[in-house]
C-alpha cells in the first residue's frame, strides 16, 4: 500500500519568508498528487493538483508545487509567506491502483509571525 | 454551487453509545466518501460509494462502523457502540463519477467520545 510522508510536522515563519513543505511518497507507478489546506475550524481546501503534463503545478494564493518523479516528491512552495496562511497543510495521493482513493499525509501545521 | 453538507458539526457521546452522521453531497456528484481524521493525523478513508453502491470498505472496521447510501444521494455513517479511540472529525467528500473531478470535502463532524 502506498504511503505519505511530510516530514515538518511544525514550520513557523515570519511574514514574507519563502515556503517549502516537503512531501514524498512510496508508490512506483502512475500518481495523482494534491496540496490541501485546512484553515483553523474550517474544511480541507484544494490548494493544487497534478494529474499529468508540466510537473510544475500553479495553485490558488500564490502557491506552487513540484512533482519530480525520480524522488517521489511533491513538495509545496510560496515565494512569500502572510499571516493569513497560517493553517494546516496536508499532502494526498492518488495511486492508479486505489481507485478514487485519496491517502494523506499526517500533515504540517504551518504558523506565520506577523 | 452548494458544497458537501454535513452534520451535526459536534457531538459528543459516552463511550458504548451509539451515533450517526449525515452527508449531502453536491448534486450531480456520483462518488461518495466517508473519511477519518484523527487529531494529529491526516484523513483516512474508510468507505467509498459509487451511486448507492460500495466500492471500498476495506479500512472501515465492520464489528462497529456502518455505513448506507440507499438513494444514491446523502449517507450516513453510523458508529455502534462508540470507543474512546472513535474521537475524530468524521470528513464526507463527493466528486464526479469519472476519476477525481471536483472532488470536495465538507467541513466534517467532530466526535468526542468519553
Amino acid at each position: 500500500a502506498q504511503s505519505v510522508s511530510q516530514h515538518n510536522h511544525h514550520v513557523i515563519l515570519s511574514e514574507a519568508a519563502s515556503l517549502e513543505l516537503g512531501c514524498n511518497y512510496s508508490y512506483g507507478g502512475t500518481v495523482n498528487l494534491f496540496w490541501y489546506v485546512q484553515y483553523p475550524g474550517q474544511h480541507l481546501q484544494l490548494l493544487l493538483k497534478y494529474f499529468s503534463g508540466d510537473p510544475l503545478v500553479k495553485g490558488i494564493k500564490g502557491f506552487e508545487a513540484e512533482f519530480i518523479k525520480s524522488k517521489f516528491s511533491f513538495n509545496l512552495r510560496k515565494p512569500s509567506v502572510q499571516w493569513s496562511d497560517t493553517a494546516e497543510y496536508f499532502c494526498a495521493v492518488n495511486a492508479d491502483n486505489a481507485g478514487n482513493m485519496l491517502t494523506f499525509g499526517g500533515g504540517t501545521r504551518l504558523m506565520v509571525k506577523p | 454551487e452548494a458544497g458537501v453538507a454535513q452534520s451535526p458539526r459536534y457531538k459528543i457521546i459516552e463511550k458504548r453509545q451509539s451515533v450517526a452522521f449525515w452527508c449531502n453531497p453536491i448534486s450531480g456528484h456520483a462518488t461518495l466518501y466517508w473519511y477519518q481524521q484523527i487529531l494529529g493525523q491526516g484523513p483516512k478513508l474508510l468507505i467509498q460509494f459509487q451511486n448507492n453502491g460500495v466500492v471500498d470498505d476495506s479500512q472501515l472496521p465492520k464489528d462497529r462502523f456502518s455505513a448506507e447510501r440507499l438513494k444514491g444521494v446523502d449517507s450516513t455513517l453510523k458508529i455502534q457502540p462508540a470507543k474512546l479511540e472513535d474521537s475524530a472529525v468524521y470528513l464526507c467528500a463527493s466528486s464526479l463519477e469519472l476519476g477525481l473531478r471536483g472532488y470536495t470535502f465538507g467541513s466534517g463532524t467532530r466526535l468526542t467520545v468519553v
